[in-house]
This record gives C-alpha cells, sequence and structure tokens, in this order.
C-alpha cells in the first residue's frame, strides 16, 4: 500500500535553531501534503496544506515565517521550524493525498518528535 | 463545513470481547470517512475507509465500519478485541479537501 515517510522520527535541537523535517511520499505522487501538530493526548491539529509549486495555506494562528514549508516535488514536502523554542516541541505528523482509483485516500507518515532545549 | 464527534473517549473491552467506537459526523459534501490508529508515539495507519460505494466497509486487522448516512453515523467494530488493539482510535471526515478529526478514543483491552 502506499506509504508515507517522515524524517527525522525524533530530533532534539538548541532554542533558537531551525529543524526541518521531511515528509516523503514514497511510492506515489502527491500534489497536496498536509502538516498536523499533536499535543500529548490530544488529536491533531492541522497547520497547513502544501501543495507542489505554490505557497502553503496556513492555518489560521500559525505563523508561517515559523512553521516554513516547501512542497518542491511531488513526492516531498519539508517543514521547518525556525527559531524554534521549546514550546515548540510537539510531534509533527504529515500526511500525503492519493488520487485517481484509490479515491483520494490520506496517508499518514510516522510522525516527527521535536524537543528544543 | 463539516465536524467529527467520537462518543467515547475511552472504551475498556476484555480481550476476545466486542469492540463498538461511534463516530457521528456532519457534512455540507458528500463526505469520504475513515477510521485511523494511532499506536503510542507513532503515526496515524488507515484502518478503513467509505467513499460513496458499499455502506458496509472491512478494513485490516478485522475491523469494519458501516456508514449510515440517515443517522450521520460512521461506527466502528471488531467481533473480538485483540491485547494489540489497545490504541487510539480518530474518526476522520474529508468533504471538500480538508479533514476533520474527532477527539479521538482511547482503546484498552483486558487480559
Amino acid at each position: 500500500g502506499a506509504v508515507v515517510s517522515q524524517h527525522p522520527s525524533r530530533v532534539i535541537c538548541k532554542s533558537g535553531t531551525s529543524v526541518k523535517i521531511e515528509c516523503r511520499s514514497l511510492d506515489f505522487q502527491a500534489t497536496t501534503m498536509f502538516w498536523y501538530r499533536q499535543f500529548p493526548k490530544q488529536s491533531l491539529m492541522l497547520m497547513a496544506t502544501s501543495n507542489e509549486g505554490s505557497k502553503a495555506t496556513y492555518e489560521q494562528g500559525v505563523e508561517k515565517d515559523k512553521f516554513l514549508i516547501n512542497h518542491a516535488s511531488l513526492t516531498l514536502s519539508t517543514l521547518t521550524v525556525t527559531s524554534a523554542h521549546p514550546e515548540d516541541s510537539s510531534f509533527y505528523i504529515c500526511s500525503a493525498q492519493t488520487g485517481g482509483n484509490s479515491g483520494n485516500t490520506i496517508y499518514f507518515g510516522e510522525g516527527s518528535w521535536l524537543t528544543v532545549v | 463545513a463539516q465536524s467529527v464527534t467520537q462518543l467515547d473517549s475511552h472504551v475498556s473491552v476484555s480481550e476476545g470481547t466486542p469492540v463498538l467506537l461511534r463516530c457521528n459526523y456532519s457534512s455540507s459534501y458528500s463526505p469520504s470517512l475513515f477510521w485511523y490508529v494511532q499506536h503510542p508515539n507513532k503515526g496515524l495507519q488507515l484502518l478503513l475507509k467509505y467513499t460513496s460505494a458499499a455502506t458496509l466497509v472491512k478494513g485490516i486487522n478485522g475491523f469494519e465500519a458501516e456508514f449510515k448516512k440517515s443517522e450521520t453515523s460512521f461506527h466502528l467494530t471488531k467481533p473480538s478485541a485483540h491485547m494489540s488493539d489497545a490504541a487510539e482510535y480518530f474518526c476522520v471526515v474529508k468533504g471538500d479537501y480538508k479533514l476533520s478529526f474527532g477527539a479521538g478514543t482511547t482503546v484498552t483491552v483486558r487480559a
């Protein structure tokens, strides 16, 4: 079946630095990818919708200058947390949407734990 | 507009007994509906999906769900729970292009 890969699965960075998380669709092309944030024991919060070749669409309250999203190809989207602070520590999950005969199913990556110290 | 309500925040069952996770939705579009499972510290795995074909959908690991338009429900069931089913389950609706998530149901399985 379709697979979405996220890297790194865990990352620790110092406060003030930037960290990049990659999301790849391994066996299908994804014109649309989504980035979510999940706080402990809570549901997923959509941060932004990433469209290949165009600017990402951010949800209300999400700082686009802090959470930079790039969707450079049909199989890769990246989320860069700039000038990270401890409150940015969270579980970040991406998803990618298939098309065609599979009926626009959305598959999720394994998630990336970010800890800012 | 669309929304999802998972009626139970926590379900506890004994191993070998049936599991029922309830989900109600609202959508302005003809929705696609999904159930995902999330094990601790992991991403979400697709269990099954409804996309306007058969109303009874069979998924992986023995799960199935029935789409009932009149009740705007998409409840998830499994006839016999296994210890490995202990996880968080999310009901998800897709209307136009965005997903709306339920708050999640935590399933615990007693030996």
